[in-house]
């Protein structure tokens, strides 16, 4: 089935960095959402774009669309030690519907003070 | 606040003992999923409701089934549970089928099998 590529898997870094991560496909989304899962919870939405070129801020997070409807990415400034967990993207196919989201493989934050 | 609610958070259960998790929902969305996510991986799709219209995935085994009784809930039964159903399950709502709805997912309940 199709995949999404995430990068980086993982990532350490200290409290106050940026922190950037982003997603790539080899066929074009119609959509693309950014989710946050802390361990033992689900999926919180965190950013969703819907237009190629989209550029969505929430807080200290910023995420776009690509213009090549095949990648997109995620900043976060400033980091804090909340902002640890998991980040998944996750995109809607050309033509596709919202039953078939395509997930990332996840980018693991860890933030030291 | 309008939420997607998973009860119970965790759940335990025995080898072959048939299990039932509950999701209910308060956006008043009309697709329900249930995904299942192991360990460091991405959820996968299990299934969903798109109002009472039931939609299997290809590779969901069949010891995994579902019930939507109203709009507002949605169980997953597990017939006869494995070693390997251990996982986080995840219920998730969206307004709609098209493109561009985006899903929201509840807490996850976290099976383990004993």
């Amino acid at each position: 089935g199709q995949q999404l590529n995430q990068s980086p898997q993982s990532m350490f870094i200290q409290e106050g960095e940026d922190v950037s991560m982003n997603c790539t496909s080899s066929s074009i989304f119609n959509t693309w959402l950014w989710y946050k899962q802390d361990p033992g919870e689900g999926p919180v939405l965190l950013i969703a774009l819907y237009k190629a070129g989209e550029l969505t801020s929430n807080g200290r997070l910023t995420a776009q669309f690509g213009i090549t409807r095949k990648d997109s990415f995620l900043n976060i400034s400033a980091s804090i030690p909340s902002d640890v967990g998991i980040y998944f993207c996750a995109g809607q196919p050309l033509g596709g519907t919202a039953s078939k989201l395509t997930f990332g493989t996840g980018t693991r934050l860890q933030v030291t003070l | 606040d309008a939420m997607v609610i998973q009860n119970p958070r965790y759940q335990v259960t025995q080898f072959g003992k048939p299990v039932t998790l509950s999701c209910s929902q308060t956006l008043n969305h009309n697709v329900m999923y249930w995904y299942q996510q192991k360990s460091s991986q991405a959820p996968k799709l299990l299934f969903h409701y798109y109002d009472k219209d039931f939609n299997n995935e290809a590779d969901t085994p069949d010891n995994f089934q579902s019930r939507r009784p109203n709009t507002s809930f949605c169980f997953l039964d597990i017939r006869s549970p494995g070693l390997g159903d251990a996982a986080m399950y995840l219920c998730a709502t969206s307004r709609d089928r098209r493109g561009g709805e985006t899903q929201y997912f509840g807490p996850g309940t976290r099976l383990l099998v004993l």
